[in-house]
């Protein structure tokens, strides 16, 4: 079975705190994402990756940026955080598209 | 520009009755279609998918979907639900550039 893993479940920040969140898959996918989900606005895209040292900006890039160093982990940073990031994040990676294996989330609440 | 519809918000059905979700997507060509379910506070989870071929697909869990084209659905059921089936449940087309669009999801209340 395909593993994600996201290496925070929760995390609490202070405003202007620099936030990683680390991403692992082990099934060697080429394509790594990653979401964020409110209520009432569904999962938005924020980045996606489809190679090593790739990225691509989604729906919301806006006050984030990623890593692919490596092909098995995808970071996503939040430079200065702010408290309208709160919210649940999800790392997904996939081989076909839109076949997406999930991590279990990290929920982030930034004070 | 894809887009997908789950025209219920929210769904109670009796343990041991019939469920069925509705999805309905908006894509130019044939598409990739998944069904996903988040518990509570977790990850999604991938129900099924339809590539091409037979219609009706068959999943994890005992759910099934039935692609229609000529009405551009991809309708979730299950014969007979479980407490344990009380979800969110996300309906998803696979598009260009690998990019998903998801609906806004459909969350199931189980009675017991």
């Amino acid at each position: 079975d395909v593993k994600v893993t996201q290496s925070s479940r929760y995390l609490v920040k202070r405003t202007g705190e620099k936030v990683f969140l680390e991403c692992v898959q082990d099934m060697d996918h080429e394509n790594m994402f990653w979401y964020r989900q409110d209520p009432g606005l569904g999962l938005r895209l924020i980045y996606f990756s489809y190679d090593v040292k790739m990225k691509e900006k989604g729906d919301i890039p806006e006050g984030y940026s990623v890593s692919r160093e490596k092909k098995e982990r995808f970071s996503l940073i939040l430079e200065s955080a702010s408290t309208n990031q709160t919210s649940m994040y999800l790392c997904a990676s996939s081989l076909v598209p839109g076949e997406l294996f999930f991590g279990e989330g990290s929920r982030l609440t930034v004070l | 520009a894809q887009s997908v519809t789950q025209p219920d918000i929210h769904i109670t059905v009796s343990e041991g009755a019939s469920l069925e979700l509705r999805c309905n997507y908006s894509y130019g060509a044939t598409p990739y279609l998944f069904w996903y379910v988040q518990s509570p506070g977790q990850g999604l989870q991938l129900l099924l998918k339809y590539f091409s071929g037979d219609t009706l697909v068959q999943g994890i869990k005992g759910f099934e979907a039935e692609f229609k084209r000529s009405q551009s659905s991809f309708n979730l059921r299950k014969p007979s639900v479980h407490w344990s089936d009380a979800a969110e449940y996300f309906c998803a087309v696979g598009g260009n550039a690998g990019k998903s669009t998801f609906g806004d999801g459909t969350t199931l209340t189980v009675k017991p």
